[in-house]
């Protein structure tokens, strides 16, 4: 059983939804990273977050330690933001980064 | 536009070839790290250099062989490769590596998609 767990494993919406992506863990974590990967391959770090919330233009990340859970939210989706959105976390015993598998996010027009 | 670069973008060898992938960062960083990204799978840590240093081997097999002769170069030797070992390979950069709790922000380059014949 992976330590990271993601859900949904696949998300269609229509332009203009609010997203939701869950990611739940099970180690003690010192941080937990949010990723973003474009078909072709590209990654790009959308956030890094140890606590609390953070915001860049439409998308908000947000943690919880005591829960063990966090959250990607993009509001008004654009289907730009189609991709495979990844969490990390930074922790565990032997104090590594574990990926989820990835929510493949299909936003269409 | 991330500034970290890889060559090949694509590469098809047989088992029995030795090829190199190659990364290159101009962020000034100090640590970088080797990924594997199978279908299916969630990405894999293979290696990790800090200033120059491998601080990071996670259980790769030997026919993987990693270099890095400055801090903004690394390279990934292949070598009697297995056609599972067909992926994506990704190259990361960050300005430190995580000790102290401390996690930096992690950039990554397009990757190189290997196909083992």
């Amino acid at each position: 059983k992976n330590e990271v767990e993601q859900s949904p494993q696949n998300l269609t919406a229509q332009e203009g939804e609010f997203i939701t992506i869950n990611c739940s863990y099970s180690v003690g974590i010192s941080a937990l990273h949010w990723l973003q990967q474009h078909p072709g391959g590209g990654i790009v770090s959308l956030f890094m977050l140890s606590s609390g919330k953070k915001k860049h233009g439409r998308l908000i990340a947000t943690i919880n330690i005591q829960e063990k859970h966090s959250s990607l939210h993009i509001t008004a989706s654009h289907p730009r933001d189609s991709a495979v959105y990844i969490c990390a976390v930074l922790g565990g015993s032997n104090y590594k980064l574990t990926f989820g598998k990835g929510t493949l996010l299909t936003v269409n027009p | 536009e991330t500034g970290v670069t890889q060559t090949p973008r694509h590469l098809v060898m047989g088992m029995t070839n030795k090829k190199s992938l190659k990364c290159e960062q101009h962020l000034g960083h100090n640590a970088m790290y080797w990924y594997k990204q199978s279908a299916k799978k969630p990405l894999e840590l293979m290696f990790v250099y800090s200033l120059e240093e491998r601080v990071e081997n996670n259980s790769v097999p030997s026919r993987f062989s990693p270099e890095c002769p400055n801090s903004s170069h690394l390279f990934l030797h292949l070598h009697t490769l297995q056609p599972e070992d067909s992926a994506l390979y990704l190259c990361a950069s960050s300005q430190g590596y995580w000790t102290g709790g401390l996690s930096y922000e992690q950039y990554f380059g397009p990757g190189t998609r290997l196909t083992v014949t």
